[in-house]
């Protein structure tokens, strides 16, 4: 069955350091996203891709985070400089299709933590 | 700001019993989902429910959307130790490419 695929599974980091989180969405899948999981707390959203460009981002996406999909498998969140704050599980997700009846499938995760 | 809350958090009962857990929002949704999370891991699609008053059936488990799109229930009838998990709801708003999630429900069915 075709699953999101998420590298690494773990990431650890300093503050201030950059990180590059890595997902392979499914293959026919066109809508692309990021969420992340502080722990013990809701699943939010950070942002959504389409045809090449961010369709919608939330307030927690700002000028620290970008998304690229570099080839035709890759989807990837950069986070520019660190924050404590930042540590938390991060999810890539897609979908066929963008609104409506969309089904977002989900990969595994990247637990990401700055010390 | 679309807020989903889930009732109960949590809920721990004993195999065999019923147990209904609840999605509401003062916003309508054109979607609603819901997820399965075990620790550590993303959340796994159950089931979408689009259409106002649907039902959909997930072998013990039953999804109903409301009427008016608000709101969602799911009913697990004689719950299994399997059934422990974190269920979580999620909703789309019709040209929002994101999803609102729920803060989940904590389920514990004991032996």
């Amino acid at each position: 069955e075709p699953e999101v695929t998420q590298t690494p599974s773990h990431q650890v980091t300093q503050m201030g350091q950059e990180v590059i989180l890595r997902c392979v969405p499914i293959s026919n899948h066109l809508y692309f996203y990021w969420y992340r999981q502080i722990l013990g707390q809701k699943v939010e959203f950070l942002v959504s891709f389409y045809n090449n460009e961010i369709s919608e981002k939330s307030e927690i996406f700002d000028d620290q985070f970008s998304v690229e999909r570099p080839d035709g498998s890759n989807f990837t969140l950069k986070i520019r400089s660190t924050k404590l704050e930042d540590s938390a599980m991060y999810f890539c997700a897609s979908s066929e299709m963008g609104t409506g009846s969309t089904e977002a499938f989900f990969g595994q995760g990247t637990r990401l933590t700055v010390v | 700001t679309q807020l989903l809350e889930q009732s109960p958090q949590f809920l721990s009962i004993q195999e065999g019993e019923n147990l209904t857990v609840y999605c509401n929002s003062s916003s309508v949704f054109s979607s609603l989902q819901w997820y399965r999370q075990e620790p550590g891991e993303g959340p796994v699609l159950l089931v979408t429910v689009v259409t106002g008053g649907e039902v959909k059936k997930l072998k013990r488990l039953t999804f109903q959307f409301g009427d008016a799109r608000k709101d969602s229930s799911l009913h697990i009838t004689a719950a299994q130790p399997g059934d422990t998990g974190l269920y979580l709801c999620a909703g789309e708003r019709r040209g929002a490419q994101k999803l609102v999630f729920g803060q989940g429900t904590r389920l514990t069915i004991n032996p």
